[in-house]
């Protein structure tokens, strides 16, 4: 089945402790993102890949680190997360240069940050 | 500072009623505009998408009206059922496939 995978989809940690958020897709897209969702503020982008090693920040990447090492692994590193990173995070994948760009989105990680 | 404008936030909408939810920009390059459908526990899925060379697009119960020159798009629902209540993302996005999301809006369809 096609699709994208994260994980963990729920964690709970505490300021400064360094965590790892996977995402793995199987579609052999070119393209990955990381995005942040907040009630009134909608999905905001933190940094996406054109390619392996390739990457670039979105609008929101302060206190994210990413990687991209190989084509199906993108995982988002919040190296000393703060409370207000708590949030629900989503990993999509997609194909540049197809007519309607479609992105396809993991399951969401629900991270919460005392 | 929200590159693209949604409203409203929320909508409720009888079964069979047409809901209608509206998007605004400003950057006039953008050039691809999709909608994002998502239900609750789960990631958006791609519902359905226009590009500026066309005013409107429509795929089944869901039409798309796009206005250039007021820079605005909107989605409409027709006959909208129970299994289409779900947060709707309007999104913009120019050639380098960097989407800029709305804010959201709940639609729930009553019974």
């Amino acid at each position: 089945e096609a699709q994208v995978t994260q994980n963990p989809r729920y964690l709970i940690t505490v300021t400064g402790k360094k965590l790892t958020v996977t995402c793995s897709q199987n579609m052999n897209h070119e393209y990955m993102s990381w995005y942040r969702q907040d009630p009134g503020l909608g999905l905001r982008q933190i940094y996406y890949s054109m390619n392996v090693e390739v990457t670039d920040k979105g609008d929101v990447p302060e206190g994210y680190k990413v990687s991209r090492k190989e084509k199906r692994n993108f995982p988002l590193i919040l190296e000393s997360p703060s409370p207000n990173q708590t949030s629900l995070y989503f990993c999509a994948s997609g194909e540049p240069g197809t007519w309607d760009n479609e992105q396809f989105f993991g399951p969401g990680t629900r991270l919460t940050v005392l | 500072q929200q590159q693209v404008k949604q409203s409203p936030q929320s909508l409720i909408v009888q079964k069979g009623g047409i809901s209608i939810i509206n998007c605004a920009y400003e950057n006039t390059a953008f050039d691809y505009f999709p909608w994002y459908q998502q239900f609750p526990g789960k990631g958006p899925a791609l519902l359905i998408a226009i590009r500026p060379d066309v005013s409107e697009k429509k795929e089944g119960r869901f039409t798309i009206s796009f206005n250039k020159s007021a820079k605005q798009f909107s989605l409409h629902i027709m006959d909208s059922q129970p299994g289409d209540s779900a947060t709707y993302f309007c999104a913009a996005s120019m050639n380098d496939y960097k989407l800029s999301f709305g804010a959201g809006t709940t639609v729930t369809v009553r019974a």
